[in-house]
């Protein structure tokens, strides 16, 4: 099973930040958040990953808190074409990490 | 160029009979997955493999064996095929300490 919680769906509007919280409560020392995005049809594209803190690329953010039992991914300015469902990863070693939830369908409405 | 490729992208086959999925990784990573998405678009690893060697061996039939002729090849056979083995099959590969995997795009199964 998945170590990881996330909301099953989300809507939003294009132009907006959109947040997306995932939980994983049971996290290791040595595990490393990661978030993935699939369109329907496609294999899962990797997004970002991080140990602690903030992490930010040139598509998102990642927020994670000190006792790191849950992060954030953060999307600016959505649009039409970041409709996708995503997933949070945990992942350190071992087969329980490498085991996708359910993820979060994000549907961006114009 | 197609980082992580995967072939067929679609197979079609009967109960019972034997097939091969093959995939190939052109970024020079050590480490090889295959992952398994059924109808509830449940992501599941199968295995894993770095440097040739397997690593992970998830709990799946034996009639799945995994086989990895050199780092950049890691193909999957599967034998006597059920209709619950329909499902996208991923492959995807990653490289040293790094968590980012790359998917290749998947090859859409379907036992009649």
């Amino acid at each position: 099973l998945a170590k990881t919680t996330q909301p099953i769906s989300m809507d939003s509007y294009e132009g907006q930040e959109v947040n997306i919280t995932c939980s994983h409560n049971n996290i290791a020392t040595n595990d490393y958040i990661t978030w993935y995005q699939q369109f329907p049809s496609q294999g899962p594209r990797f997004i970002i990953q991080g140990y602690k803190t903030k992490v930010t690329n040139e598509v998102a953010s990642l927020f994670i808190p000190a006792d790191r039992k849950s992060s954030t991914l953060s999307l600016p300015r959505v649009s039409l074409s970041d409709t996708a469902v995503y997933y949070c990863l945990v992942a350190g070693g071992g087969a329980d990490g490498l085991t996708f939830g359910k993820g979060t369908h994000l549907i961006i409405q114009p | 160029d197609t980082a992580v490729s995967q072939t067929p992208k679609y197979l079609v086959t009967q109960m019972g009979n034997d097939k091969s999925i093959k995939c190939e990784q052109n970024l020079g990573h050590d480490t090889m997955y295959w992952y398994k998405q059924d109808s509830k678009k449940f992501l599941k690893i199968m295995f894993s493999y770095n440097n040739k060697e397997l690593i992970i061996n998830e709990t799946v039939p034996n009639r799945f064996s995994p086989k990895s002729p050199d780092k950049a090849h890691l193909n999957l056979h599967i034998n006597s095929l059920e209709l619950g083995d329909s499902a996208v099959y991923f492959c995807a590969s990653r490289a040293g300490v790094s968590w980012e995997q790359y998917f290749g795009p998947g090859t859409r199964l379907t036992v009649t």
